[in-house]
């Protein structure tokens, strides 16, 4: 299984701030996907992130507030931009080396805004 | 929209006990059904399930899909404190990019 590095494990911001999330992996893969976790739920997939072109947003996600970069097959960054205290929560990333095979997750990041 | 149940939403056992995990949903084009243990941050891979009627087993647990009702069941055995955790089931979805949908979990707690 591939090796998921994601940075940082947690942070504290202030509100009207960015954060950029960075997920590495030590193998090149098909796909890598952005997911939040709010508090007390379960995972809610953000985006697919693309290699080399835009991401793919799910419905409620908007590139303005999450905007991604994927510049490589290995690494592929989050931000969570202008940040509320509705955005505290776990940012997880995940990937897929094949069409056939399992997606992994990454440690995940613990966002609190305040 | 594709959609994850899974019950009981808590679950609190002694150890020993076995327990049966539940999960039942609905997807529009079904790739896999997928189970994950969580217990801080971090989901990690149990078992990835695609046909039907073929258990997959890994040590004291075990799971199995049914395609026909649409639902699994994840089994532990001989439960240790160790397995206290969230058990996640996930749905993935071939037609939309490989989406992972998600049910809300079942929070196992394993009592000394």
């Amino acid at each position: 299984s591939a090796v998921i590095s994601q940075k940082p494990s947690r942070d504290i911001c202030q509100r009207g701030t960015s954060l950029t999330i960075q997920c590495q992996v030590d193998s090149q893969v098909t796909m890598m996907f952005w997911y939040r976790q709010q508090p007390g739920q379960s995972l809610t997939l953000i985006a697919t992130a693309n290699q080399g072109s835009e991401a793919t947003y799910e419905s409620g996600f908007v590139i303005d507030k999450f905007p991604i970069s994927r510049p490589n097959l290995t690494f592929s960054t989050l931000t969570v931009s202008n940040m509320s205290p509705e955005d505290s929560s776990i940012y997880l990333c995940s990937v897929k080396q094949g069409m056939d095979t399992e997606a992994f997750f990454g440690q995940g990041t613990r966002l609190t805004v305040v | 929209e594709d959609k994850v149940v899974q019950s009981p939403l808590s679950l609190v056992v002694h150890e020993g006990d076995t327990v049966t995990l539940n999960c039942s949903y609905e997807v529009t084009n079904f790739r896999s059904l997928l189970w994950y243990k969580q217990e801080k941050k971090a989901p990690t891979f149990l078992f990835m399930l695609t046909s039907s009627g073929i258990e997959k087993k890994s040590g004291r647990l075990s799971s199995i899909l049914d395609k026909k009702e649409l639902f699994s069941i994840l089994n532990i055995t001989a439960t240790q404190t160790g397995d206290s955790a969230v058990y996640l089931c996930a749905v993935e979805n071939g037609g939309s990019n490989y989406k992972l949908t998600f049910g809300k979990g079942t929070l196992l707690t394993v009592n000394p």
